[in-house]
């Protein structure tokens, strides 16, 4: 597609209940982040994708995160047992090239809209 | 891990002013990007910019990367510029790289 989609745009859930996150990258674009962002405060990230493969997910907050992209395009972040503090945006982005640390490597870097998460 | 610092926090302008937006790191960076997420959590990338200076029509970007800082500049600043700015910065790669804490712009009409 044109561009990152996220889907749904809004859920809110029960404290308890478990979510599903769904975040549809630009068409062949081999890397992608998931971010967590808290009202007021900058993005933070979670875990990264090069391909179907999860290469980092030092920043899921606990084992109640996870993500997966199991055929290298869409992927899914699941929160289990949701919790008041998981409320926040979680943002996509995906970009066209590995991360070699080439200064290039954010060719084509761009994040989605995000899905706004409120848990009650 | 890296530490960043934007500032002001809070800014807000009257249509047609000049502004600019810092950015400070805690250590020495090899990428660092600005971006303008829009009232509507768009977050669109603005520069690429380890060091050096970028132009991009009303705005331009300086990072002195031996100092640890980098500016954003606006100029002639229109409504739909409001937002917030963030830089981010780090080491090599994108998994590594820090966000600041943003600058929200408000531009007045």
């Amino acid at each position: 597609g044109a561009g990152v989609s996220q889907s749904p745009r809004y859920k809110v859930a029960k404290r308890g209940q478990d979510v599903a996150l769904r975040c549809d990258p630009i068409s062949g674009h081999v890397s992608l982040f998931w971010y967590q962002q808290a009202l007021g405060q900058g993005p933070e990230f979670l875990t990264y994708f090069q391909n179907e493969a999860q290469l980092d997910k030092s920043g899921l907050p606990s084992d109640r995160f996870f993500a997966e992209r199991p055929e290298g395009s869409v992927s899914t972040l699941k929160i289990q047992r949701t919790q008041q503090e998981d409320s926040a945006v979680y943002l996509c982005a995906s970009s066209n090239t590995f991360l070699t640390g080439d200064s290039d490597f954010n060719y084509g870097y761009t994040f989605g809209s995000g899905t706004r998460l409120t848990v009650v | 891990g890296i530490q960043v610092e934007q500032s002001p926090p809070d800014l807000i302008l009257q249509e047609g002013a000049n502004s600019t937006l810092r950015c400070n790191f805690s250590d020495s960076v090899n990428n660092l990007q600005w971006f303008h997420q829009n009232p509507w959590g768009q977050l669109i990338n603005l520069f690429y910019i380890p060091s050096g200076t970028k132009q991009n029509g009303r705005l331009s970007a300086t990072t002195v990367a031996t100092e640890r800082y980098s500016l954003l500049y606006i100029s002639s600043s229109q409504t739909t510029d409001s937002g917030v700015y963030f830089c981010r910065g780090g080491e090599n790669a994108g998994n590594m790289l820090t966000f600041g804490g943003g600058t929200r712009l408000m531009v007045k009409p």
